[in-house]
């Protein structure tokens, strides 16, 4: 089975720049998480959807920050404008079902450096 | 709040030795308890999870972890540690309520030397 699948791998681009990470969760999964990691903070919850729906969002740093999950297969992260701090490891995770204790399985990541 | 504690941000372990990786969580209600492993530039894997019964969970690549609810730990162990173990591992919890997220301790930077 395909897992969660993210592009871009990697991305560098210049500062005041759009930058659109992508997502597909794995089918059939109704959660769908948003989650930076720096060496700084570690690991944070960026935002979080339920049924394409945006539960909580508190996680998202700024107005810069916008997501976005138009279907059940989709969902974008987009930071506009981009800056240095922005610079991490953006992971896309799904889980499946209302069972709090059920895996929630992340992508690989796309790696974001921003210059 | 809804906590996890890793207290060591390095493990040093000898190949074929035992290792343990320590969490302790603090959270209001029954938690479920989650470890991922993250390997250089690789997204997190999932390992193993407690979520009621035994209080020994056994997980992959040999990995077990045992609940302990009155010390509010859930140490990651292995009886004996490979050189390919090295990587990081975040103890993570769900408290169980519906919002369904992951509270994910710092990590420990696990090494296996030969």
């Amino acid at each position: 089975d395909a897992g969660v699948i993210q592009s871009p791998r990697h991305e560098v681009t210049e500062m005041g720049q759009e930058v659109t990470l992508r997502c597909k969760p794995i089918s059939g999964h109704d959660y769908l998480f948003w989650y930076r990691q720096t060496m700084m903070r570690g690991l944070e919850l960026l935002i979080y959807f339920n049924n394409n729906v945006p539960i909580d969002d508190s996680g998202m740093p700024e107005d810069r920050f916008s997501a976005k999950m138009p279907n059940a297969s989709f969902s974008t992260l987009k930071i506009q404008p981009s800056e240095p701090r922005d610079s991490a490891v953006y992971f896309c995770a799904s889980r499946t079902g209302r069972l709090s204790g059920n895996t929630i399985y992340f992508g690989e990541g796309s790696w974001l450096t921003v210059v | 709040a809804q906590s996890v504690a890793q207290p060591e941000d390095q493990v040093n372990v000898a190949e074929g030795n035992p290792l343990t990786v320590k969490c302790t969580y603090s959270v209001s209600g029954n938690p479920y308890l989650f470890w991922y492993v993250q390997y250089p530039n690789r997204g997190l894997q999932f390992l193993l999870k407690y979520i009621t019964g035994d209080n020994l969970v056994k997980g992959s690549y040999g990995f077990e972890a045992e609940f302990n609810k009155s010390q509010t730990s859930f140490h990651l162990k292995k009886p004996s540690a490979l050189v390919s173990d090295s990587a990081l591992y975040f103890c993570a919890v769900n408290y169980g309520g519906s919002q369904g997220n992951l509270i994910f301790g710092k990590g420990t930077k696990l090494s296996v030397k030969p």
